[in-house]
């Protein structure tokens, strides 16, 4: 059964450093989204992107953040200057158009220390 | 603005008993409304959909769900327990264009 991938499942990054979290969509999906999940805390929106821009995002995705498809599989989310408040699961997912269901990857754990 | 409530933070069943799952929702139009499962250190699947068709709506694993307009709910079920159900349970609703609106998570503890 087709899946989104996520790599690494766990990222741990240093205060101000700049992490990329990689996403592999499903194939045939055209809509990608990135989710976060700080502990204990509501899954939350970030960015949705479509045909090769973004196409939502919330409040919280402010210039620390960018997305990116540099190729024709891959999907990633750039976190400049990280903060500790940025350590969280990252859920990285992806549908067919924007009315189905999204399928989420397992995730990235990001610790900033 | 789209949002779900989840009532319980914690559920507790034993196994072998029904499982209630409580969700309520709050949208300006008919909305479509989702559970997810979260199994430790897993991603999240999806349970079940509900997009406007049958307000019964069947997933995986024995899960079912239904779409009560009048109450506002959306109340996930399962008739008998499993230990393998033992999970974080997310009500979801579709918040706009593209943009999935989560719950706060139910626990569901199973125990034998």
């Amino acid at each position: 059964e087709p899946e989104v991938t996520q790599t690494p499942s766990h990222q741990v990054t240093q205060m101000g450093q700049e992490v990329i979290l990689r996403c592999v969509p499903i194939s045939n999906h055209l809509y990608f989204y990135w989710y976060r999940q700080i502990l204990g805390q509501k899954v939350e929106f970030l960015v949705s992107f479509y045909n090769n821009e973004i196409s939502e995002k919330s409040e919280i995705f402010d210039d620390q953040f960018s997305v990116e498809r540099p190729d024709g599989s891959n999907f990633t989310l750039k976190i400049r200057s990280t903060k500790l408040e940025d350590s969280a699961m990252y859920f990285c997912a992806s549908s067919v158009d924007q009315n189905t269901e999204a399928f989420f990857g397992q995730g990235t754990r990001l610790t900033v220390v | 603005a789209q949002s779900v409530t989840q009532l319980d933070s914690h559920v507790s069943v034993s196994e072998g008993t029904p499982v209630l799952l409580r969700c309520n929702y709050s949208s300006s139009y008919s909305p479509s409304l989702f559970w997810y499962v979260q199994h430790p250190n897993k991603g999240l699947q999806l349970l079940l959909k509900y997009t406007s068709a049958a307000t019964l709506v069947k997933g995986i694993n024995g899960f079912e769900a239904e779409f009560k307009k009048s109450e506002t709910s959306f109340h996930l079920t399962k008739p008998s327990a499993h230990m393998s159900d033992a999970a974080e349970y997310f009500c979801v609703v579709m918040g706009g264009f593209q943009k999935l609106v989560f719950g706060t998570g139910t626990r569901l503890l199973v125990s034998p």
